[in-house]
C-alpha cells in the first residue's frame, strides 16, 4: 500500500500476557518511529530506527518493551507481561530520513484488562 | 537532546476568531520544526514545517507559523477559525542529520459557535 500500515488495529489482552504490534512503513523510508498516545496525553516517543544505525531506544519505558526492524522494513513492537498502564494507542510513523515529514499509521489500540 | 513544550493543554475560541497556539523548543542549533493536527477519529496530518529560510511559513488549511529564534518559539496562527478546526494540535522538533523527532504534549482546540 501507499501508506504506513499497522496491525492489528485493536488488541485486547489480559494482564501478564505478551503482545506484538506490527508496522509496515512506506517503501523506501529509512526512518521508523514508535510512539505511544495515552488518553489525554501527548505523543510519547518510544524508539527510533534510522537505516542501519543502532536504534535509539531512549524512550522505552521499561525492559518489558522491545522492538526490532527486520531488513530495514517491517518493525515489531513487543510488550512482555502487559500491565494495565500499557493501555494506549501505539502509533508507528516513517519518513525518508527521520528529520523530515512523518507519515503516521492509524495506530493499534491496546487494551489490557 | 531536543525538547518541546506546549504550555496550553486546551484552548477555546469562537468561530471566526483568530487563533494562536504556543510552542517553545529547546535545541542547541536551528532545529526542524513542525505542526501536526489530529482530528477526532483521524490520523496525524502535517500542517506545516520549518527547515530554514523565511521564518514565516504557510501551511494547509489557512494555518501559518512563525519561527522566532530569540524566543525559541514556533507559534501556530490562523486569522479566522472554523468549527472544523476543532482538533488536537502537536508541535514537534527534529534536528538535521537524521535525529529523532520529538512531540509536545499537544493542545486541544475547542471551537464554540
Amino acid at each position: 500500500g501507499a501508506g504506513v500500515s499497522q496491525s492489528p488495529s485493536n488488541k485486547v489482552t489480559e494482564k501478564g500476557k505478551d503482545v506484538e504490534l506490527r508496522c509496515d512503513p512506506i517503501s523506501g523510508h529509512t526512518a521508523l518511529y514508535w510512539y505511544r498516545q495515552s488518553l489525554g496525553q501527548g505523543l510519547e516517543f518510544l524508539i527510533y530506527f534510522q537505516g542501519n544505525s543502532a536504534p535509539d531506544k531512549s524512550g522505552l519505558p521499561s525492559d518489558r518493551f522491545s522492538a526490532e526492524r527486520t531488513g530495514g522494513s517491517v518493525s515489531t513492537l513487543t510488550i512482555q507481561r502487559t500491565q494495565q498502564e500499557d493501555s494506549a494507542v501505539y502509533l508507528c510513523a516513517s519518513s525518508l530520513r527521520g528529520d523530515e515529514k512523518l507519515f503516521f499509521g492509524s495506530g493499534t489500540q491496546l487494551s489490557v484488562l | 537532546a531536543q525538547s518541546v513544550t506546549q504550555p496550553d493543554i486546551h484552548i477555546t475560541v469562537s468561530e471566526g476568531a483568530s487563533l494562536e497556539l504556543r510552542c517553545n523548543y529547546s535545541y542547541g542549533a536551528t532545529p526542524y520544526l513542525f505542526w501536526y493536527v489530529q482530528s477526532p477519529g483521524q490520523g496525524l496530518q502535517l500542517l506545516l514545517k520549518y527547515f530554514s529560510g523565511d521564518t514565516l511559513v504557510q501551511g494547509i488549511k489557512g494555518f501559518e507559523a512563525e519561527f522566532k529564534r530569540s524566543q525559541s518559539s514556533f507559534n501556530l496562527r490562523k486569522p479566522s477559525v472554523h468549527w472544523s478546526d476543532a482538533a488536537e494540535y502537536f508541535c514537534a522538533v527534529g534536528a538535521p542529520g537524521g535525529f529523532k523527532t520529538i512531540f509536545g504534549a499537544g493542545t486541544r482546540l475547542f471551537v464554540k459557535a
